[in-house]
């Protein structure tokens, strides 16, 4: 099976901008998470997606939204950058989510860099 | 914070020693996760531990976890050059769809 993608590996924006990053999941899998990371604040949590329902959200301003598609794709878009956004966005994709069996899978990530 | 917190920041060794990296949290728990990222690329799954479990092994990997005091530990054995990673825990929490992370452990092994 081919692991997540995600698209464009590389994007280079300037404040006042919107940007939009995608995630292929692994085919089969239907629960896609994203986090932010940065070297101040590590590994984020942004949200988790099910069949199409944001599950779950961390705690970040509602410039940061998602959403997932019925072939479980999805995207996330940050609107009106800062110089702050400026990070490596990571893609995870799972099965399912229970309490057994929940291991995530990393994409490469997308790195975000706010001009 | 509920966010973990892993000891030390930055660990280095010789090749072929151990590596000892441990991780605290703060709240309950359903499973506990090690994850390696190499420099700036995506994060590889390691090991889970269930919070019934004690420990675990895989391969060069021993992962404990004591929920009495909310800690586990990551033993690599016998290190190599390609262990030179980060390692971070992620907690999966109780009635949550995510994980937490923590800050991570920089490791590097010398030749």
């Amino acid at each position: 099976k081919a692991g997540v993608t995600q698209t464009p590996r590389y994007l280079i924006k300037t404040r006042g901008q919107q940007v939009t990053l995608s995630c292929s999941p692994i085919s089969g899998h239907r629960s896609v998470s994203w986090y932010q990371q940065t070297p101040g604040q590590g590994l984020q949590f942004l949200f988790e997606y099910f069949s199409e329902t944001q599950r779950n959200k961390g705690n970040f301003p509602g410039r940061f939204s998602g959403r997932q598609f019925s072939n479980s794709r999805s995207e996330m878009n940050v609107s009106t950058l800062e110089l702050g956004d400026s990070a490596l966005y990571l893609c995870a994709s799972s099965p399912r989510w229970d309490s057994d069996y929940n291991e995530q899978f990393f994409g490469p990530g997308t790195r975000l860099t706010v001009l | 914070s509920q966010q973990g917190e892993e000891d030390p920041q930055a660990l280095s060794i010789q090749e072929g020693e151990n590596a000892t990296m441990n991780c605290s949290y703060k709240t309950s728990i359903n499973n506990l996760q090690w994850y390696r990222q190499n420099s700036g690329r995506g994060l590889v799954h390691l090991i889970l531990i269930r919070s019934n479990e004690r420990e675990k092994h895989s391969g060069r990997l021993r992962v404990t976890l004591d929920t009495s005091k909310k800690s586990s530990s990551l033993l690599i054995t016998a290190s190599r050059a390609a262990d030179t990673a980060s390692y971070f825990c992620a907690t999966d929490l109780e009635g949550a769809q995510k994980l937490v992370f923590g800050q991570g452990t920089r490791l590097t092994i010398n030749p």
